[in-house]
Formats: C-alpha cells, structure tokens, sequence
C-alpha cells in the first residue's frame, strides 16, 4: 500500500520563476493538505483541498495556488519565486473526517538562486 | 494566529532511558492532537495521536498524556533506542468541520547517547 508520494524529491529555481509541485496520496486518502517547512522550523499550512476545491487556506500570498485533481492527486504552484520561498514542501493527506492523523510525504526541497 | 510550542528545543538521553518531550499549546479550542516524529530528509512520520475527551493514550513505547487545564501535552519514550533520534512536533488542530489544520511547534530534536 504505498504512501504519500512527491515529486520532485529536488528542485532548482531561480528568482521570478514558477515551480509545480506534485503530490498522489495514500490509497483511500481523498484530502490533500500543502505544508512549506523553513529549515529548522516546523512545517506551516498553506492550504487543503478535497473534491477539488480549496477548503482552507493558510497566511500565504495567492503565488501560491494549488488544484486537485478526480483521482485525489494535487500540484502546489508558485508564481514569482522569491529567495524567501526555499523550503521543504511537504503534502500530507488524509480521509475528510475530522479526527484522523495526516500522513505526510517526504517532500520536496526547493532552492531558490 | 496561535500556535503550539515546545519547551526544549534539544533533549539529549541515553540510550535505555526513557525520554519525555513537552508541549504547549495555546487554543483551548483545539481538539485533537498529534505527535510526528521528523527524520533527517524525511517527512514527518505519525507517531500518536490524541483526542481532547481524553488524557491519556499508549502505542508501542510511546504514551502521549494531555492537560488541558494547563494546556500541556507531553510524548513519553519509554527505552530510548538510537533510531529514536529525530526531531519531535507536536501538532494541533482546531475543532470544526472547516478547520482541519494543522498547527504545529518548532520541534524538540532528541539526541540518544549510546
């Protein structure tokens, strides 16, 4: 039964650019949340999805969008890369109940140049 | 907004020992409660979890207690082993259909001495 899977494991960007990030959840998962992790810190929420749609977002700029797609599977965009934006992206999912832990990925790590 | 954080940024144990990691949290509004453990070029892994209805919940070497009237929460360790070593969050989320967040610290990371 495989897990939460990302890709890229790692990326390269420079500043001004845009980034896709992919993520497919557990099997039976239909809720997939977008966390970025600064180093040395824990992870902060960007947004969730289920049944396509944005439910819930976090205190980040609208660069960052996202989409879900039928088959439960999301992309994590960012428009307009800043230094600032260089992190561990980690997509967590889970079934829309409100009591059941998220399973995270591993992530994935961009660097902004 | 409020956010969960952590007593001791580094606790350092031996191995055999068992090693207890702190928690404060802030929103008695939170429900449910979650301990990850973060290996190095990992994501976080679900160690345990807890709901607010109650204070105490054991797994496999592992016991996470809840105060709520002091707003603590703690991960217990019990025979620390070398693979234990890993940085620990604590996570929160608050109750209500739409708030299924996460919250989490700044993380602990555990050292275990050989």
């Amino acid at each position: 039964d495989a897990g939460v899977t990302q890709s890229p494991t790692h990326l390269i960007k420079t500043r001004g650019q845009q980034v896709t990030l992919r993520c497919s959840p557990k099997s039976g998962h239909d809720t997939v949340s977008w966390y970025q992790q600064a180093l040395g810190q824990g992870p902060q929420f960007i947004f969730q999805y289920y049944e396509e749609e944005e439910r819930q977002r976090g205190n980040f700029p609208d660069r960052f969008s996202g989409h879900q797609f039928p088959n439960y599977s999301s992309e994590l965009n960012v428009n307009a890369l800043l230094l600032g934006d260089s992190a561990l992206y980690l997509c967590a999912s889970t079934l829309r109940d409100r009591n059941q832990p998220q399973h995270f990925g591993d992530g994935t790590r961009l660097s902004i140049l | 907004g409020e956010s969960v954080g952590l007593h001791l940024p580094t606790l350092s144990v031996q191995e055999g020992d068992n090693s207890i990691i702190n928690c404060a949290y802030s929103n008695s509004a939170s429900d449910y409660f979650i301990w990850y453990k973060q290996e190095s070029g990992k994501g976080p892994q679900f160690i345990i979890d807890i709901r607010s209805n109650m204070d105490k919940r054991q797994g496999q070497r592992v016991t996470v207690l809840l105060n709520k009237t002091v707003k603590h929460l703690s991960l217990q360790i019990a025979a620390t082993q070398p693979g234990d070593s890993a940085v620990y969050f604590c996570a929160e989320k608050l109750a209500g259909t739409g708030r299924r967040a996460l919250t989490f610290g700044s993380g602990t990371r555990l050292q275990v001495q050989p």
